[in-house]
């Protein structure tokens, strides 16, 4: 079956410290990888994506994410993370045809000054 | 360009009662899927409208239905809500073009429909 794991329920950083978000994908073939993010009370909203090639992509708000085929993972990072990233984190996957996201349990960042 | 809305925001039924929630997409995006994020079971998809005709369905039963208009826009009701129905909903849409139209497959969500039943 088709799932997504964020091993990290809840992930403490202190600001300026970088961060590295976990994630696992199971899929039968490589999925189309996404991040997101959401703040109390709101919807999602797309921080970068992965389709094919290189395997590092950039995203919005400073982020990155990094590709790796052997480990089936897509870890999310950030240099220096600042009080605004508090927030809870979705590694979400998709198969090649249709719009079915299976999203991971969520990581909640929470930033100490 | 405007986001994706939904509407209403929040909304409190009784058990039993139904319930419609709405969705309207990006201008010019074809698809809306449908979500719901309860705290214990997370984000699950409930299924996905494409040129006003259902393409993916998720696991859940048949009180949960949709549909979506020639203008894209989509609607999906909850017959017979009980207790465990309580969640944010989330609309999300897709300019989702058919296989080997495209590569443009990321969806945009909306901010949500809170549902509580009581």
């Amino acid at each position: 079956a088709q799932s997504v794991t964020q091993p990290d329920i809840h992930i403490t950083v202190s600001e300026g410290a970088s961060l590295e978000l976990r994630c696992n994908y199971s899929y039968g073939a490589t999925p189309y990888l996404f991040w997101y993010v959401q703040s109390p009370g709101q919807g999602l909203q797309l921080l970068l994506k992965y389709f094919s090639g290189d395997t590092l992509v950039q995203g919005i708000k400073g982020f990155e994410a990094e590709f790796k085929r052997s480990q089936s993972s897509f870890n999310l990072r950030k240099p220096s993370v600042h009080w605004s990233d508090a927030a809870e984190y979705f590694c979400a996957a998709q198969g090649e045809y249709g719009n079915k996201l299976v999203f991971g349990a969520g990581t909640i960042l929470r930033v100490k000054s | 360009k405007a986001g994706v809305t939904q509407t209403p925001r929040y909304l409190i039924k009784t058990r039993g009662q139904q319930v419609t929630l709405s969705c309207s997409p990006i201008s010019g995006h074809r698809s809306v899927s449908w979500y719901q994020q309860t705290p214990g079971q997370g984000l699950q998809f409930l299924f996905e409208y494409f040129s006003e005709t259902q393409r993916n369905k998720g696991n859940f039963p048949g009180r949960f239905s949709g549909r979506q208009f020639s203008n894209s826009r989509s609607e999906m009701n909850v017959s017979t809500l009980e207790l465990g129905d309580s969640a944010l909903y989330l609309c999300a849409s897709s300019l989702a073009l058919l296989p080997g139209q495209g590569n443009s497959y990321e969806q945009y969500f909306g901010p949500g429909t809170r549902l509580t039943v009581t």
